[in-house]
Order: C-alpha cells, then sequence, then structure tokens
C-alpha cells in the first residue's frame, strides 16, 4: 500500500512565523503537489515537484515556497504566516504519468493567530 | 484552461437506495483522466474510480459506476446500494493526457459534493 503521511495533523501558529509543513512518501514517486482545501473552493494546487531540487508554480503559490531535497520528501514552506493562509493542507505522490492515481496524505489543519 | 464543475454542493439518499452526483467539466483536449475522490469525514482522500477519455465503456468499481458523456462534457458517479460508510464529500478531478498542458499529471478539482446518507 502506498503510504503518504504529513508531520501534523493539527498545528497552531502565530501571524510572522515560518512555518514548515512536511510530507514523506514511501512508494518512489516522481511527483509530488501541495493542495489547499477550504470549503466551497475544493481543492486548489499550491506547487508540485516531478523531481528531486525541481518544482513549478501551481495555481495559487503566492506566500507559500516548497523544498524537495530528497525524492520521498516535499516541504511546503510558509515565509511568514497570515490569517489568511489559515486553511487545510493536502499533500499527494504520484508515478510520473497521468494516468496514475496521485495518493494522498491525512492532511494538516493549520491555524494562524 | 480546463475546469470542473460540480452543481451540487450537498446531497442525501436513504441506506440501500441509488443517488447519482454530478460532474461537468471543460475542456479542449481530446485525451484526458477524470476521476472521483472520496474524503470521509476527518480521513484520508481516497480514490473511487478513474475513466480514460479513450474509452468509450463506462468505468465500474463494485457499487460505483460513472456515466461518461464525452460529447456532453459530462462524468457522473452512481453510487448503488448506498451504505453509511459512503458519507463522505466526493470531488470530482481532471488530469490532462501526457504532454499535454505543460504539467506533469496536476489534478483539476471541483469544489465537492457533501453526500450524506440516512440510516
Amino acid at each position: 500500500d502506498v503510504k503518504v503521511t504529513q508531520s501534523s495533523r493539527y498545528l497552531v501558529k502565530r501571524t510572522g512565523e515560518k512555518v514548515f509543513l512536511e510530507c514523506v512518501q514511501d512508494m518512489d514517486h516522481e511527483n509530488m503537489f501541495w493542495y489547499r482545501q477550504d470549503p466551497g473552493l475544493g481543492l486548489r494546487l499550491i506547487y508540485f515537484s516531478y523531481d528531486v531540487k525541481m518544482k513549478e508554480k501551481g495555481d495559487i503559490p503566492e506566500g507559500y515556497s516548497v523544498s524537495r531535497e530528497k525524492k520521498e520528501r516535499f516541504s511546503l514552506i510558509l515565509e511568514s504566516a497570515s490569517t489568511n493562509q489559515t486553511s487545510m493542507y493536502l499533500c499527494a505522490s504520484s508515478l510520473w504519468t497521468s494516468r496514475e492515481t496521485q495518493y494522498f496524505g491525512p492532511g494538516t489543519r493549520l491555524l494562524v493567530l | 484552461a480546463q475546469t470542473v464543475t460540480q452543481s451540487q454542493p450537498e446531497m442525501s439518499v436513504q441506506e440501500a437506495e441509488t443517488v447519482t452526483l454530478s460532474c461537468t467539466y471543460d475542456t479542449s483536449e481530446s485525451d484526458y483522466y477524470l476521476f472521483w475522490y472520496k474524503q470521509p469525514p476527518s480521513r484520508q482522500m481516497i480514490l473511487v474510480i478513474r475513466q480514460e477519455a479513450y474509452k468509450q465503456q463506462n468505468a465500474t468499481e463494485n457499487r460505483f459506476s460513472v456515466n461518461f458523456q464525452k460529447a456532453a462534457k459530462s462524468f457522473s458517479l452512481k453510487i448503488s446500494d448506498s451504505q453509511l460508510g459512503d458519507a463522505a464529500m466526493y470531488f470530482c478531478a481532471y488530469r490532462s493526457a501526457p504532454g499535454r498542458g505543460g504539467s506533469q499529471g496536476n489534478l483539476i478539482f471541483g469544489k465537492g459534493t457533501k453526500l450524506s446518507v440516512k440510516p
């Protein structure tokens, strides 16, 4: 079974803090993704990576950055957290082809005060 | 750009009955993939069913089946013999075929349909 894990299920941070969300997958997948999920808006892609040290912006990259130093790990960084970044963050991974299913982690619910 | 629309924010079904969730999409591509994902409350999102656009036959997975109408750009999910465990958010998603759209397989999601199952 594919396993995608995220470092925290719940996180509370203060405005201006630097926040790291970590995602690890154990199936040697090339592609990794970070989504943000908000009620009534569905899932929106923040960033994705198709190889180590490679990254591309998704639909809403502003205020976020990512890091992929190892194939199995994809980190999302909020350089200076703001209240409008309070959300559920989902990580996913897949093999390189479009045909393949994306496997999701359990999500991190982030509250920025 | 491709878009995915789920016009039913919430649906309700009686246990053991059948329910159909709607999804339409907009694309100029001829080759692509469509997915239905299920997200139970406080649990991980999982794939329910997948359809390749080049296949005319509708995909089926046990109690879950789709009605794929390529010309109408419609991709509805039918759940037969609904069970309490089917209660969840359901997301329809679109993905370009390889080499299309400058992406490596990004999913474009609809806004979701919340399905309730009444005992």
